[in-house]
């Protein structure tokens, strides 16, 4: 069974601190795995990570990549308030039809504090 | 630039009543996605469908029923709602890069 595990579940930081968020996972033939931030309503995109040891960077936030060790880390730096949301990992199998079945782990809520 | 739209945004049931929410996108995605979302939970995947036509199971597909009409629309029938199917509700869509989501159903089961 695809199995994806975040940590931690929750976490509190003060403004200004760097945070880093994991991602574990078990998929029968992996294909790719998607950061989202999701704050009142829709998760929005992040990143789609392929390949291991490729950082993906977008301003404060970067992802990286490891398919030896199956994980993931999404790191935030100089955190503000505007951080404060839940971040959700999915990863995609890759399936025989070809089809893009994507699971999702329980996220980890992230708290800034100013 | 609609995305991925759903209906209704909110819904509340009696236990037993059935109910069909509407998911529909522009985008010309081949996949599409229905999940659940209970308080602090992340996303399990009820239901999806690779292409026009086929349909699979996804974690919890116990008591929801789904129909791929079209490219556009992929539906979700519950049957006879429980109590347990309150929850928010989200489509999605994809090809091959990110999933774009629907803002949500919030749906209650009483």
């Amino acid at each position: 069974e695809d199995k994806v595990v975040q940590s931690p579940l929750s976490l509190v930081v003060h403004e200004g601190d760097t945070v880093t968020l994991n991602c574990s996972y078990e998929v029968t033939n992996f294909r790719s795995l998607l950061w989202y931030k999701q704050e009142k309503k829709a998760p929005t995109f992040l990143f789609m990570l392929t390949s291991s040891g490729i950082e993906k960077k977008s301003g404060r936030l970067s992802s990286i990549l490891d398919k030896k060790e199956l994980f993931s880390i999404l790191n935030i730096t100089a955190t503000q308030t505007g951080d404060s949301a839940i971040y959700l990992c999915a990863v995609e199998p890759r399936t025989v039809q070809g089809a893009q079945k994507l699971v999702f782990g329980q996220g980890t809520r992230l708290t800034i504090n100013p | 630039n609609a995305g991925v739209t759903q209906t209704p945004k909110f819904q509340v049931l009696k236990t037993g009543q059935s109910m069909t929410l509407q998911c529909a996108q522009d985008m010309n995605h081949n996949s599409m996605y229905w999940y659940r979302q209970d308080p602090g939970m992340g996303l399990r995947l009820i239901y999806y469908s690779a292409s026009e036509g086929t349909t699979d199971k996804g974690e919890v597909p116990n008591g929801y029923n789904v129909s791929r009409l079209n490219k556009r629309e992929f539906s979700l029938r519950l049957e006879s709602a429980a109590p347990s199917q309150t929850s928010v509700y989200f489509c999605a869509s994809r090809w091959y890069t990110e999933a774009f989501f629907g803002q949500g159903t919030r749906l209650t089961v009483v």
